[in-house]
């Protein structure tokens, strides 16, 4: 199986700060790798797919980078809706495995 | 609207079964590929299984479920019902979650559509 290590598992940040999170795949994906947003007792969001395209609706704020196979989710001006769970979810081959995710958190 | 609607969840004993379903409305169900997610109280996303656009029945010796289901769990779909069913056997308290249905978009396999999940508990 493909492991995903996310890091950090959790970091703290004021309203519009800069935040980036980082994915490595153990073996590589391609650009097989998407960004999801969860909030408590919701069900997740497809922020971007495919390493770096913006999903419709999404803002411009988050943006998606790859570079082998590190991959980084980066939101360039913290806002408080931002403030959430973020997994990274490879789909390259099954099982289609998640990070264990990074809490966003205010400081 | 674009919509998935799971149902089906409860609490069982250890050892029993129960069968999610989940409805989708709004967009042509038989053109993708739709798959199951869950997550535990507290914990992190865990992907279950998926199906194809047109398979109606998946062997278990087919690669398209977890590890921690495999043989266990039999994901299925009514195309003409616009509707995704997970069959769970045996079940374990490990298995204690919020499963998600979740459609396959056209972007690299994302899961763009998302249900709003169902509680399944198991617990003697």
């Amino acid at each position: 199986d493909i492991q995903m290590t996310q890091s950090p598992s959790s970091l703290s940040a004021s309203v519009g700060d800069r935040v980036t999170i980082t994915c490595r795949a153990s073996q590589t994906i391609s650009s097989y790798l998407h960004w999801y947003q969860q909030k408590p007792g919701k069900a997740p969001k497809l922020l971007i797919y495919a390493a770096s395209i913006l999903q419709s609706g999404v803002p411009s704020r988050f943006s998606g980078n790859r570079s082998g196979t590190d991959f980084t989710l980066t939101i360039s001006s913290l806002q408080p809706e931002d403030f959430a769970t973020y997994y990274c979810q490879q789909t390259y081959i099954t099982p289609r495995t998640f990070g264990q995710g990074t809490k966003v958190e205010i400081k | 609207q674009v919509q998935l609607v799971e149902s089906g969840g409860g609490m069982v004993k250890p050892g029993g079964s129960l069968r999610l379903s989940c409805a989708a409305s709004g967009f042509t169900f038989s053109d993708y590929y739709m798959g199951w997610i869950r997550q535990a109280p507290g914990k992190g996303l865990e992907w279950v299984s998926y199906i194809s656009s047109t398979s109606t029945t998946i062997n278990y010796a087919d690669s398209v479920y977890a590890d921690s289901v495999r043989g266990r769990f039999a994901i299925s779909r009514d195309n003409a019902k616009n509707s995704l069913y997970l069959q769970m056997n045996s079940l374990r308290a490990e298995d204690t979650a919020v499963y998600y249905c979740a459609r396959e978009g056209r972007g690299y396999s994302s899961m763009d559509v998302w249900g709003q999940g169902t509680t399944v508990t198991v617990s003697s």
